[in-house]
């Protein structure tokens, strides 16, 4: 597809149960970010890819969140001994680079619901 | 448990009026500036942008202008329709060491009314 694809759109999980997120970015993209977006709230950074270079992990908010990308493709979001605080919306974005002026393309976002 | 309630600002408007967003910015350092539009189950969605060096720029139906003294961006959208209705978001990018670090506000809700 032409956009930002993630996967599942939808996921509930029982706490204390691991999950992964899948994240398909625009062709071509080198850039890679996650972000999580809680109920009416904004936009949370957790991590940013760029090609090969060592992942920007500066966001993520407790070692049971990693991610994972190979090369300029496809990343994974994987959430470990999930808590309830961890029910949000988990949205993945890329752009062509990681200069100032290349917006982010945004998916629809994968929406996390643990019992 | 008890769900936690929307605290987003809302902006309710009639079709046709024009529509002001505004936005306060936390970092006079940014360089660049983004509006986004969320629609509801969706992810946001690029509308309009503008680099520090400039104080206003145009798109269509749309204009942002930025007023970095007081640091402070704002969106208006001419002759509103009901397709605006949306959370619209701005963030600030900033460039320090070769990569954008984007800073989201926290939104506000656009309702318009036909």
């Amino acid at each position: 597809g032409a956009g930002v694809s993630q996967s599942p759109s939808n996921k509930v999980t029982e706490k204390g149960k691991d999950v992964e997120l899948r994240c398909d970015p625009i062709s071509g993209h080198t850039a890679l970010y996650w972000y999580r977006q809680r109920l009416g709230q904004g936009l949370e950074f957790l991590i940013y890819f760029q090609g090969n270079s060592a992942p920007d992990k500066s966001g993520l908010p407790s070692d049971r969140f990693s991610a994972e990308r190979t090369g300029e493709s496809v990343s994974t979001l994987t959430i470990q001994r999930t808590q309830q605080e961890d029910s949000a919306v988990y949205l993945c974005a890329s752009s062509l680079a990681s200069g100032s002026n290349q917006p982010q393309h945004f998916g629809d976002g994968t929406r996390l619901s643990i019992l | 448990g008890e769900s936690v309630g929307l605290h987003l600002p809302t902006l309710s408007v009639q079709e046709g009026d024009n529509s002001i967003i505004n936005c306060a910015y936390s970092n006079s350092a940014s360089d660049y500036f983004i509006w986004y539009k969320q629609e509801s189950g969706k992810g946001p969605q690029f509308i309009i942008d503008i680099r520090s060096n400039m104080d206003k720029r145009q798109g269509q139906r749309v204009t942002v202008l930025l007023n970095k003294t007081v640091k402070h961006l704002s969106l208006q959208i001419a002759a509103t329709q009901p397709g605006d209705s949306a959370v619209y978001f701005c963030a600030e990018i900033f460039f320090p060491s070769g990569y954008s670090t984007l800073t989201f506000g926290k939104g506000t809700m656009l309702l318009v009314s036909p």
